[in-house]
């Protein structure tokens, strides 16, 4: 089965400093998404990110606090800007893996973030 | 817009016996697909099981069935001789089949196996 890593696996941040949180499939895919899940919370989605256009956010994400790249069908990277406690999360990014309708989403192992 | 449901904050099980995880869902989208998926307290999301809107029979994967009630709207994931290792969070998330393909996430159930 198809491998998503991601990088760092966790960090500890201080107020006010960004964060780069990198996102590798081992095969080509045309969407990646981002998610965030908060402290004993359900996963949300920040945004979708297509390769070779703008990076689509849901409602409440911006694109200022959270910019995504999207270089190629294999990489992308999520950026949590001028972080508050409140960004302390867990961050996923996921792919669609597989062919047709039944083709899965699979998810990296996750970034876990602290920010003090 | 669609909504998952997941009605058990939490469960205990007694080892080797079988669970059963709720949920729900609402859609008007007329072809959706069904996921189960299983987060340790590493934070990973692992997935389980899938379901396809059209599938005539249940799906399996192992020690792992869903109970789909397509007129019910109910996606119960069953797990059959539970084992120490299946404590975890559980969520159920659906996906519509026309435009974006996010998934959409119940507020999950988290499972905890008794030895």
């Amino acid at each position: 089965s198809a491998v998503i890593s991601q990088k760092p696996s966790r960090d500890i941040c201080q107020r006010g400093t960004s964060l780069t949180i990198q996102c590798q499939v081992d095969s080509q895919v045309t969407m990646m998404f981002w998610y965030r899940q908060q402290p004993g919370q359900s996963l949300t989605l920040i945004a979708t990110a297509n390769q070779g256009s703008e990076a689509t956010y849901e409602s409440g994400f911006v694109i200022d606090k959270f910019p995504i790249s999207r270089p190629n069908l294999t990489f992308s990277t999520l950026t949590v800007s001028n972080m508050s406690p409140e960004d302390s999360s867990i961050y996923l990014c996921s792919a669609p893996l597989g062919t047709g309708q039944s083709d899965t989403q699979y998810f990296g192992p996750g970034t876990r973030l602290t920010v003090l | 817009a669609q909504k998952i449901t997941q009605t058990q904050p939490g469960m205990f099980v007694q080892e080797k016996e079988a669970v059963t995880l709720d949920c729900t869902y609402d859609t008007s989208d007329p072809s959706y697909g069904l996921f189960w998926y299983k987060q340790p307290s590493s934070g990973e999301m692992i997935f389980l099981i899938y379901q396809g809107s059209y599938d005539q029979q249940n799906a399996t994967e192992g020690r792992y069935s869903l109970n789909f009630q397509k007129a019910r709207k109910s996606a119960n994931l069953v797990i059959s001789a539970s084992q120490l290792g299946d404590s975890a969070m559980y969520f159920c998330a659906m996906r519509a089949y026309f435009g974006n393909e996010k998934l959409t996430f119940g507020t999950g159930t988290r499972l905890t196996i008794i030895p």
